[in-house]
């Protein structure tokens, strides 16, 4: 089965700092999306950043920012200046492939310190 | 405005129920997907559906039923077979299976 790790279930950020949640998977393909959503407490999924696999620059979507390292298989995703908004789980999300779908992973749960 | 409609947003129902979830787009998306979500879990599929009058079972589609006879409607049944049916309920739609999933705002299912 293609699997997805997120080793860090809980993690912890000063505001207006900088942390990095990690995301390691198993698939597989080799031209494929991958994703991070965010899950606030209200509990709507929402999509923070996007990347193609078959593209070398690492997205950036304002303050989020990944680091795909395609050959290790890892999608780590950076959050800059971090805000008490950032505050939520956070999934990771690559296509699965030959399972059809996206797989999620477990989630890092973001907390934000004033 | 365009978006992912669930219902009811609370839903509770007596052991040995039927109960039928509610998922409705209006994106013009081809493929829909329920997930189930309890504490520390994630998001596990249940069931997903490419086109219309088809569908594929996921991870955990035992004691769950689904049909796909309209493009912008996936209905969930959580059968009375569902030995554990009480958690959060996602319903998502995308173009295609590669592509971004939009959620809607989830379903919460208590069994009395």
């Amino acid at each position: 089965a293609q699997t997805v790790t997120q080793s860090q279930p809980e993690m912890s950020v000063q505001e207006a700092e900088t942390v990095t949640l990690s995301c390691t998977y198993d698939t597989s393909e080799s031209d494929y999306y991958l994703f991070w959503y965010k899950q606030p407490p209200s509990r709507q999924m929402i999509l923070v950043i996007r990347q193609e696999a078959y593209k070398q620059q690492n997205a950036t979507e304002n303050r989020f920012s990944v680091n795909f390292q395609k050959a290790a298989k890892s999608f780590s995703l950076k959050i800059s200046d971090s805000q008490l908004g950032d505050a939520a789980m956070y999934f990771c999300a690559p296509y699965g492939g030959s399972q059809g779908n996206l797989i999620f992973g477990k989630g890092t749960k973001l907390s934000v310190k004033p | 405005d365009g978006g992912i409609t669930q219902s009811p947003k609370y839903l509770f129902r007596k052991e040995g129920q039927n109960v039928t979830l509610s998922c409705e787009q209006n994106l013009n998306h081809d493929a829909m997907y329920w997930y189930r979500q309890d504490p520390g879990q994630g998001l596990r599929l249940i069931y997903y559906s490419q086109i219309v009058n088809d569908f594929q079972k996921g991870d955990i589609a035992e004691g769950y039923s689904v049909s796909r006879e309209k493009k912008e409607s996936f209905p969930l049944t959580v059968t009375s077979a569902q030995k554990n049916p009480t958690a959060f309920y996602l319903c998502a739609s995308s173009m295609g299976l590669a592509d971004e999933q939009f959620f809607g705002p989830g379903t919460r299912l208590t069994v009395l």
